[in-house]
């Protein structure tokens, strides 16, 4: 059972970077057949896709964050990456990394598997 | 950017309703939608993909329906389980967008 796991910092600075590191298990992050990424939720709002990428470091970005954030992936340990620069109080929210999309029974879907969550706190 | 337009935002329903909500896409994304259930405090889960296959392991009184523009998710008989909020999701292309979010409440 492929499972996804976040972590970093809890807290960040105003103007700092945000760094989480999602540790993939059970599967393989080089599989052709997914794509990984990140998603948010701000307290008591909905769901705001960050970005995704393939395991060749192909990423694409939210227009509304992709002069902040970078993605990256090391297919070594199976893990991938979120950086958010100069973040502010708007960039609090849990942090969900994922799978964004799969190849499931013949086609792309929306993926399946999602980490538990952590929340990011941006505050001095 | 494709926007998805979810309604109602809201819904208050009774145990054995059946309830539909849906979701409008700004452009035709095939049936490259799912649908999610997410529960306070934890991650959505997938209950759908591709418009109307049920996920495995999903109760069957769920459905999920709809092409191009216009999609819907169904439960047919609302149990106290379902009661949580219900998000679909929009991968035909990049930006890959949510639509608000429905929040099922027990009537």
């Amino acid at each position: 059972q492929l499972q996804l796991q976040e972590s970093g910092p809890g807290l960040v600075k105003p103007s700092g970077t945000l760094s989480l590191t999602c540790t993939v298990s059970g599967g393989s992050i080089s599989s052709s057949t997914y794509y990984w990424g990140w998603i948010r939720q701000p307290p008591g709002k909905g769901l705001e896709w960050i970005g995704s990428i393939f395991y060749s470091g192909s990423a694409y970005y939210n227009p509304s964050l992709k002069s902040r954030v970078t993605m990256s992936v090391d297919t070594s340990k199976n893990q991938f990456f979120l950086k958010l620069s100069s973040v502010t109080a708007a960039d609090t929210a849990v942090y969900y990394c994922a799978m964004t999309r799969e190849w499931y029974s013949g086609a792309w879907c929306a993926g399946r598997h999602w980490g538990q969550g952590t929340l990011v706190t941006v505050s001095s | 950017d494709i926007q998805m337009t979810q309604s109602p935002s809201s819904l208050s329903a009774s145990v054995g309703d059946r309830v539909t909500i849906t979701c409008r896409s700004s452009q035709g994304i095939r049936n490259d939608l799912g649908w999610y259930q997410q529960k306070p405090g934890n991650a959505p889960k997938r209950l759908i993909y591709a418009a109307s296959s049920l996920q495995s392991g999903v109760p069957s009184r769920f459905s999920g329906g709809g092409s191009g523009t216009e999609f819907t998710l169904t439960i047919s008989s609302l149990q106290p389980e379902d009661f949580a909020t219900y998000y679909c999701l929009q991968h035909n292309s990049y930006p890959l967008t949510f639509g608000q979010g429905t929040r099922l409440e027990i009537k």
